[in-house]
């Protein structure tokens, strides 16, 4: 199974940009890169996805690398209420799979 | 406006007394899906309905079970709880079952067992 190794935890000040981190250097060709985020005490909420190139929405940026074996999700401008667990996912592509949540980056986001 | 809704938000239930907990959707999407999610760790796949055909897990536990009686609601039985099944329940939903598509997620009912 492809897996993804992300930070415990990271910390940001608001209004400042934030790059969060995902390895995966195990993925295929067919998979896709899909990131989600629980906020405290709600059910995870999905912010965006992307296969092979960078994707924007009105959430984030994603950024993949050129050998698909890393990508970072970017917030540009953080606000308290992107604290959050942040959670990088990855799914075949026409594939029938489920989210397997793995343990998440908690981002902090001070004042 | 909630897409997806469940009820309720908090629940008790003493130990071995079946408990119910629902879910509605206005996405009218093909997949409901049931999460658990324990106390400081990631959410949890119990089984999942794509249209009315249940897909359980391979390690969700018998005590768990669920139904489906239209497109819209989704429930989840947990027959006799014990201690352990302590825990935030998670109901998400998604168009169909392949990996393009995103899943929503209800706001969770929070399940405690005395």
């Amino acid at each position: 199974d492809a897996k993804t190794t992300q930070p415990n935890s990271m910390e940001s000040n608001e209004e400042e940009p934030v790059h969060l981190p995902c390895n995966h250097s195990t993925i295929s060709g067919t998979d896709y890169i899909h990131w989600y985020r629980q906020l405290p005490s709600q059910g995870p909420e999905y912010v965006i996805h992307g296969l092979t190139s960078n994707v924007n929405n009105r959430m984030a940026s994603l950024a993949i690398a050129e050998d698909r074996k890393s990508s970072t999700l970017i917030l540009h401008r953080a606000t308290l209420r992107d604290a959050a667990v942040y959670y990088c996912i990855l799914l075949s592509q026409g594939g029938s799979e489920k989210l397997v949540f793995g343990k998440g980056t908690k981002l902090t986001v001070n004042p | 406006d909630a897409m997806v809704i469940q009820n309720p938000r908090y629940q008790v239930t003493q130990f071995g007394k079946p408990v119910t907990l629902s879910c509605s959707q206005t996405l009218n999407h093909n997949v409901m899906y049931w999460y658990q999610q324990k106390s400081s760790q990631a959410p949890k796949l119990l089984f999942h309905y794509y249209d009315k055909d249940f897909n359980n897990e391979a390690d969700t536990p018998d005590n768990f079970q669920s139904r489906r009686p239209n497109t819209s609601f989704c429930f989840l039985d947990i027959r006799s709880p014990g201690l352990g099944d302590a825990a935030m329940y998670l109901c998400a939903t998604s168009r169909d079952l392949y990996s393009a598509y995103e899943q929503y997620f209800g706001p969770g009912t929070r399940l405690t067992v005395t």
